[in-house]
Formats: structure tokens, C-alpha cells, sequence
């Protein structure tokens, strides 16, 4: 069974940089029948995605967010990464990663971390 | 606001059955995209409940069910448990602004 973990700061800086990388276990992140996911859950509210990843380096970024939103993968690590400039409070939630397939919804999930925005 | 519009919050009391709307719109349930349904425990990753509108991953009790229609979607529960209180989310494409996946805004459901 695949596992996915969050790991990078808990707190980030009004107008900085938010970091987060997904390390992949169980399961090959090279495989061409998955997507490598970043969702987010502002706390006490609802999800929200943000974008994903294939193995071979294609993204897709939720519009809303892609003029600020970087996803990267690194298979030699099993790992994929998330950056996200300016933020700001609003971006303060829990982050997860996770896996969907190709044209299928999100199976795997880690168990999120959160980020809080502020000085 | 959440492109896929849910209730709330919804509650039943043991035993019973309640259901859960999500409403889109032309350009993600009612352009033929699939619905998927996720559960959220407190404090917990969310977990695929129910897959491409109707159906079950392995290992998720045969009370919880899925149908779609038109513009909308809705997720069943029959039997009412007290292990089912939690969150439950809609999930569908989106082939507005390029693309993308969206989320209702989700639904409390509480066990009376």
C-alpha cells in the first residue's frame, strides 16, 4: 500500500516562500497510471486543490493559484514538491499530498501538515 | 464559494437514512464529468468514499451509495451509525479556465 508524508516548515512569513515536499513509500512515483496531487484545508473550512504532477514532470495548476504555485517532481527521490511565493494569512491550512489516477480521483492520502502564514 | 455547492450540514438519527446534494453545473457534473465522494473524520486525512459517481472502493460498507443526475450528484446513507458523523466532500472536473479539478464545500453530517 502507498504512503505519502508531508514534511517542511510549520510557519512561513507573510510575503515569503512556502516549501512542502511529499516523500512517495510502498509505491513507485515513476509510474505512468498516477498523479501526485497538493490539496489544502484552511482550518475549520473545506478542500481545495491546488495542482498535480506526473511522473514525467507534466503539471496542472488550479488556476486561481497558478501564477504563484510551483510543483516539482524528483524521482530519483521519490519525492514531489510544492512551492508557493507571496503568501499571505489566507494561505494558512493544512496541506496534504496525494495520489489520484489518471482521470480518477484522489486514493491516497498523506496525513497533511499544517502551515500557518504569520510574523 | 465552492464551485459544487453541498448543504451544510445534515443529521439523522441511528438507523435512519440521509442524503447529500452536490450541484454544479454545465461545465463540470452536467458536462458528463465524474463525482466522487470522500469522508473526513475529525481530525483526519480525507478517505475516497465513493468513485465515478457510483461506485465503491474495496472495503467501504455497501450503506454508503452514490447517484448522479443532470447538474447534480447526491451520496446515501443508510443504517445511520454513530461512526458515520464526520465531513463528506464532493469532488468533480471543472473544464472552465483551463481546466481543474473542485471540491463542494462540504457537509457536516451528525448522528443524532
Amino acid at each position: 500500500q502507498v504512503q505519502l508524508q508531508e514534511s517542511g516548515p510549520g510557519l512561513v512569513k507573510p510575503s515569503q516562500t512556502l516549501s512542502l515536499t511529499c516523500t512517495v513509500s510502498g509505491g513507485s512515483i515513476s509510474s505512468a497510471d498516477y498523479y501526485w496531487s497538493w490539496i489544502r484545508q484552511p482550518p475549520g473550512k473545506g478542500l481545495e486543490w491546488i495542482g498535480y504532477i506526473s511522473y514525467s514532470g507534466r503539471t496542472y495548476y488550479n488556476p486561481f493559484l497558478k501564477s504563484r504555485l510551483t510543483i516539482s517532481v524528483d524521482t530519483s527521490k521519490s519525492q514531489f514538491s510544492l512551492k508557493l511565493t507571496s503568501v499571505t494569512a489566507a494561505d494558512t491550512a493544512v496541506y496534504y499530498c496525494a495520489r489520484a489516477g489518471v482521470a480518477a480521483p484522489h486514493g491516497d492520502w498523506g496525513q497533511g501538515t499544517l502551515v500557518t502564514v504569520s510574523s | 464559494q465552492s464551485v459544487l455547492t453541498q448543504p451544510p450540514s445534515v443529521s439523522g438519527a441511528p438507523g435512519q437514512r440521509v442524503t447529500i446534494s452536490c450541484t454544479g453545473s454545465s461545465s463540470n457534473i452536467g458536462a458528463g464529468y465524474e463525482v466522487h465522494w470522500y469522508q473526513q473524520l475529525p481530525g483526519t486525512a480525507p478517505k475516497l468514499l465513493i468513485y465515478d459517481n457510483t461506485k465503491r472502493p474495496s472495503g467501504v460498507p455497501d450503506r454508503f451509495s452514490g447517484s448522479k443526475s443532470g447538474t447534480s450528484a447526491s451520496l446515501a446513507v443508510t443504517g445511520l451509525q454513530a461512526e458515520d458523523e464526520a465531513d463528506y466532500y464532493c469532488q468533480s472536473y471543472d473544464s472552465s479556465l483551463s481546466g481543474f479539478w473542485v471540491f463542494g464545500g462540504g457537509t457536516k453530517l451528525t448522528v443524532l
